[in-house]
């Protein structure tokens, strides 16, 4: 079955340094979202993203994240100047088709550590 | 927005018992309600959605109840094993309440199944 893979699976950062989390949605997905997971805590929604452009943002999602789908295969979230508390696990998801409903699938995420 | 509230927290029962986790969710335009299985380590998985259009849906051994009118849902787990051990979040949508669009998560469930 075809899967969503992320990169890398940890991630260690020192404060105030850049970080680029990378994914690899399912290959015929046209709809990419990021959310978060503080440690203990839920899910949350940062962005989606659509035909090459933002969709949806909450309101974590400030001016220090970017997302970015470089080529064809890879959809990248960045933050510019880490904080304590980005520490999160950080997933990736895609679905097939958002008008047709279709449902997002999970990749296993990225452990991001900020030391 | 939307606002999902799931009880309860955690959940302990014995193989062969049955687990039910409910949410409730505040959007009356919401349609699509998906469950996801998150085990140690690993990102949520989908293990059963169900549409505004039908009342409830089974998998095998799982099933989910909608009630519209109530604006919750019920994930209802039966013969349980201890491989059912896991943190179960329910999800709706968070924009327009439509399938695809930003999913609004609940806390969890940490259902635990001894043998």
């Amino acid at each position: 079955e075809p899967e969503v893979t992320q990169t890398p699976s940890h991630q260690v950062t020192q404060m105030g340094q850049e970080v680029i989390l990378r994914c690899v949605p399912i290959s015929n997905h046209l709809y990419f979202y990021w959310y978060r997971q503080i440690l203990g805590q839920k899910v949350e929604f940062l962005v989606s993203f659509y035909n090459n452009e933002i969709s949806e943002k909450s309101e974590i999602f400030d001016d220090q994240f970017s997302v970015e789908r470089p080529d064809g295969s890879n959809f990248t979230l960045k933050i510019r100047s880490t904080k304590l508390e980005d520490s999160a696990m950080y997933f990736c998801a895609s679905t097939l088709d958002s008008p047709q409903g279709q449902p997002q699938h999970f990749g296993d995420g990225t452990r991001l550590s900020i030391l | 927005g939307e606002n999902v509230e799931q009880h309860p927290s955690t959940l302990s029962v014995q193989e062969g018992d049955s687990a039910v986790i409910k949410c409730t969710y505040s959007d009356s335009a919401s349609n699509y309600f998906p469950w996801y299985k998150q085990e140690l380590g690993k990102g949520p998985q989908l293990i059963i959605d169900i549409r505004s259009n039908v009342g409830e849906k089974k998998d095998q051994r799982i099933a989910v109840t909608l009630n519209k009118t109530a604006k919750h849902f019920s994930l209802h787990i039966t013969e349980t094993q201890p491989e059912d051990s896991a943190v179960y979040f329910c999800a709706a949508p968070g924009v327009g309440g439509q399938a695809g669009t930003a999913l609004i998560f609940g806390k969890g469930t940490t259902l635990s199944v001894s043998s």
